[in-house]
């Protein structure tokens, strides 16, 4: 079937801004996480989800992050307050289980100006 | 220091060398180890999945573990241009889900 989705591809907008950013997963897969990648590094963790709730929040950089994914399927990580410094590509991946193989997405390029 | 560590290069060698990619780490905790490949401005993909020390083979790709000296390596045969991209470490906990990743070696195979 289709893989991880992510939309939209790019997102620019103002400090100060909220934003919000959307990840589709694989059909069936229960468990869905958030990396966060800056220019230059490898992909930092942010929150995992197994199926409705937050099993591991313990990445989220402070209060203005914050995802949910209210139905088991889709999910939407919201940034309050945006500050120049969460400019990132920030990936979405899912697994059929808890343990299994991560599948990623294209990623969401955030520019904040 | 980090848990990960992995040389960002690039390395630049050319069409059909053998190439070999490394991670060091500190947490004697990581049982999981993987490596993924990413082109620019895509996700990562999964190559290579292995379980504690040893050695795994896929075709072209190698992956070596050596738990003992908290190092992990990727070897790449007969590299192809099409090889040309940026190489993630990345590494699990037993039990636990989120991977801890290396910065990335970019690669560059020149024909």
């Amino acid at each position: 079937g289709a893989g991880v989705s992510q939309t939209p591809s790019n997102k620019v907008t103002e400090k100060g801004k909220y934003v919000e950013l959307r990840c589709d997963p694989i059909s069936g897969h229960t468990a869905l996480y958030w990396y966060r990648q800056s220019l230059g590094q490898g992909p930092e963790f942010l929150i995992y989800f197994q199926g409705t709730g937050a099993a591991d929040d313990s990445g989220l950089p402070n209060d203005r992050f914050f995802a949910v994914r209210p139905e088991g399927s889709v999910s939407t990580l919201k940034i309050q307050r945006t500050e120049r410094g969460d400019s990132a590509v920030y990936l979405c991946a899912s697994s059929a289980g808890q343990l299994d193989t991560q599948y990623f997405g294209p990623g969401t390029r955030l520019t904040v100006l | 220091q980090k848990e990960v560590e992995q040389d960002p290069g690039p390395l630049s060698v050319p069409e059909g060398a053998i190439v070999s990619l490394n991670c060091t780490y500190s947490n004697s905790a990581f049982q999981y180890f993987m490596w993924y490949r990413q082109y620019s401005r895509k996700g990562p993909e999964l190559l290579m999945y292995t379980y504690s020390s040893g050695n795994k083979e896929d075709g072209r790709f190698t992956a070596q573990v050596d738990k003992s000296s908290k190092y992990i390596s990727l070897f790449i045969r007969d590299s192809q241009p099409s090889d040309s991209a940026t190489y993630l470490c990345a590494m699990q906990p037993s039990g636990y889900s989120t991977l801890t990743f290396g910065k990335g070696t970019m690669l560059l195979v020149s024909p």
